[in-house]
């Protein structure tokens, strides 16, 4: 049962150029939605949020957009960076105080 | 920067075995979480922890798992008799309500191999 979904396992791009990470979610119910990041040998950190009262939040080079009729939101980086090259989790929460449901996670490749 | 800590960082176990993974949360946060992610697949809730009491569990948190909070300060995972499918790396999270419960900061995981 996958309530948030991250269909596309891996996404390269260009240095400098824009990532777009893309998730789903089905459960209506979902009133708070967090990236994070994730680099090997390490746990996941936090990146950025968004509650459903908004449709975009921005934190230097990073914009999450929020499409609650589609059950959908998207993680922009721009410019892409090599450091940024990482594992990106969506997650999804009834609101700020409950537990997160992950997704499966996008490999993030920034080329040189 | 204050940091969730994890011990060990990969325990080898024979199936059947006990197994406890520690973790020491930040100081002044009072939720606390077991996340596990198997090799491959998504990170998964196991149990949330409020005022020394489970809060929340998801159904993979069987009675073969036990959490407690034996001093101000750890934080345990204890699985009672493992089994090969417990294989996975668990990582632990702590967060306080003045910043959003779910914005957790996650430890580096433990790595639990069972053979």
């Amino acid at each position: 049962d996958q309530q948030v979904k991250q269909n596309s396992p891996s996404l390269s791009v260009q240095e400098g150029r824009i990532s777009i990470l893309n998730c789903d979610y089905t459960n209506s119910m979902f009133d708070y939605f967090l990236w994070y990041k994730k680099y090997p040998a390490e746990g996941p950190t936090f990146l950025i949020s968004i509650s459903s009262i908004k449709d975009k939040n921005e934190d230097g080079r990073f914009t999450v957009f929020l499409n609650k009729s589609a059950k959908h939101l998207s993680l922009h980086i721009v410019p892409s960076q090599p450091g940024d090259s990482a594992v990106y989790f969506c997650a999804a929460a009834m609101n700020r105080d409950d537990k997160i449901i992950f997704g499966k996670g996008t490999r993030l490749h920034i080329l040189p | 920067e204050p940091e969730v800590t994890q011990t060990p960082s990969h325990q080898v176990t024979q199936m059947g075995q006990e197994v406890i993974l520690r973790c020491v949360p930040i100081s002044n946060h009072l939720y606390f979480y077991w996340y596990r992610q198997i090799l491959g697949q998504k990170v998964e809730f196991l149990v949330s922890f409020y005022n020394n009491e489970i809060s929340e569990k998801s159904e993979i948190f069987d009675d073969q798992f036990s959490v407690e909070r034996p001093d101000g300060s750890n934080f345990t995972l204890k699985i009672r008799s493992t089994k090969l499918e417990d294989s996975a790396m668990y990582f632990c999270a702590s967060s306080t309500p003045g910043y959003g419960a779910n914005v957790l900061t996650f430890g580096a995981g433990s790595r639990l191999t069972v053979l």
